[in-house]
């Protein structure tokens, strides 16, 4: 069973700055099945990046991911106040990494 | 555009069975993909509960499989989760959700319901 370690568990960033945040498998995975969601309090999972790079509908280009076999990452190039938010990778419609916390500074 | 609605007891004891329906508007099960359940306990991160599809076939989470059973009214175009043997720890928001899959294999989870939460209390 794959395991996703997200880190770091939470980002302090003053809006403007930029995002790193980084998603690794316990073995190597296909880029296709890699995700990413951001979620804000009080509301369901919205689905950003799939198949590692692909930026889902609507979703801003500050927003990017990248990366191959067990290391992959989301970007926020500059981040807006509406950013602030958990952040899951997740690989294969499963496996849920435990969620990277980006906050105000 | 797919919603998707969740319902069932707000409220199930302990050593009970969960039991909730996932109500499909917008578009048929039938010409969907899979259909996924995904919870979240209070202030924790999310964990995949397990998916269906319309033939009925379904993958569960290993962690909850001995304990777990999805199935789907065509009819009614909604998909159900039965969870039994509930403990607090099985107290969560739980999720309905779209598992998409598109050409080599991409797969992703969108749209996703508001959720439900269920608590489990005597």
């Amino acid at each position: 069973e794959i395991v996703l370690t997200q880190s770091p568990g939470t980002l302090s960033l003053s809006p403007g700055e930029g995002a790193t945040l980084s998603c690794r498998a316990s073995q190597s995975v296909s880029s296709s099945y890699l995700a990413w969601y951001q979620q804000k309090p009080g509301q369901a999972p919205r689905l950003l990046i799939y198949g590692a790079s692909s930026r889902a509908t609507g979703i801003p280009d500050r927003f990017s991911g990248s990366g191959s076999g067990t290391d992959f990452t989301l970007t926020i190039s500059r981040v807006e106040p509406e950013d602030f938010a958990v952040y899951y990778c997740q690989h294969y419609g499963r496996t849920f990494g435990q969620g990277t916390k980006v906050e105000i500074k | 555009q797919v919603q998707l609605q969740e319902s069932g007891p707000g409220l199930v004891k302990p050593s009970g069975t969960l039991s909730l329906t996932c109500a499909v508007s917008g578009g048929s099960i039938v010409s969907s993909i899979w259909l996924g359940w995904v919870r979240q306990p209070p202030g924790k991160g999310l964990e995949w509960i397990g998916e269906i599809f319309h033939s009925g076939s379904t993958n569960y989470s290993p962690s909850l499989k001995s304990r777990v059973t999805m199935s789907v009214d065509k009819s009614k175009n909604q998909v159900s989760l039965n969870l039994t043997s509930v403990t607090a720890a099985d107290t969560a928001v739980y999720y309905c959700a779209t598992v998409r899959i598109a050409a080599g294999g991409v797969r992703w989870i969108d749209p996703w319901g508001h959720g439900t939460l269920v608590t489990v209390s005597s």
